[in-house]
């Protein structure tokens, strides 16, 4: 089945201590991205990825990292997690070339610092 | 980069058509118009896209105004299953190549029995 694979879908964390959350895709997409959503200000995009070795900062990039060292997958990177980052976040990906390619999003990760 | 803006809740009576504006008044010629849903807090689930024409397909139609500055998604009969946020996307291309996608905060539409 195609689909975006996001772990975990629950993480209950501690502020400072660096943590990843996964993103793993079987449909060969070029395009990857990483948003953020929180009540009131909709999915803000952190992150994306054209390619392998080609990342983008988004709209919200601060806090994060992200590294897509294989076409499969785009790993969400917080090396030291403050509360501010508590936050359902999203993997998404797409084909990446012309229209004809819309986002498919993983289940989510739930995300709380304390 | 274009952006959109939609209204911020709406209602529709079950069996009846929803339709959903969305204004992207900034959008460029090469720019596509994206729509999706999500439910609760679930993954937004993708529903149609279009750049100039109108289009159709099992879910809804998008109808696009011909300067292309606006954008309606019709959802022909609607159910109490549709009740959700719908999200307008514009997908942005830079000139390096690279682009992202650009989300709405979106409407809540509820379906009433």
């Amino acid at each position: 089945e195609a689909q975006v694979t996001q772990n975990p879908r629950y993480l209950i964390t501690v502020t400072g201590k660096k943590l990843t959350v996964t993103c793993s895709q079987n449909m060969n997409h070029e395009y990857m991205s990483w948003y953020r959503q929180d009540p009131g200000l909709g999915l803000r995009q952190i992150y994306y990825s054209m390619n392998v070795e080609v990342t983008d900062k988004g709209d919200v990039p601060e806090g994060y990292k992200v590294s897509r060292k294989e076409k499969r997958n785009f790993p969400l990177i917080l090396e030291s997690p403050s509360p501010n980052q508590t936050s359902l976040y999203f993997c998404a990906s797409s084909r990446g070339t012309g229209g004809n390619s819309p986002l498919h999003f993983g289940n989510g990760t739930r995300l709380t610092v304390t | 980069d274009a952006k959109t803006t939609q209204p911020t809740s709406m209602d529709c009576a079950e069996g009846r058509a929803a339709n959903l504006p969305c204004n992207h008044s900034t959008i460029s010629g090469n720019e596509y118009v994206y729509w999706y849903r999500q439910i609760h807090s679930q993954g937004p689930q993708y529903i149609i896209h279009g750049l100039k024409n109108n289009e159709t397909n099992e879910m809804a139609s998008l109808i696009i105004t011909e300067d292309r500055k606006s954008s309606t998604l019709i959802l022909p009969h609607a159910t109490l299953r549709d009740t959700a946020v719908y999200y307008c996307i514009v997908r942005v291309a830079s000139a390096s190549g690279t682009y992202k996608y650009i989300f709405g905060t979106g409407t809540r539409l509820k379906v009433l029995a």
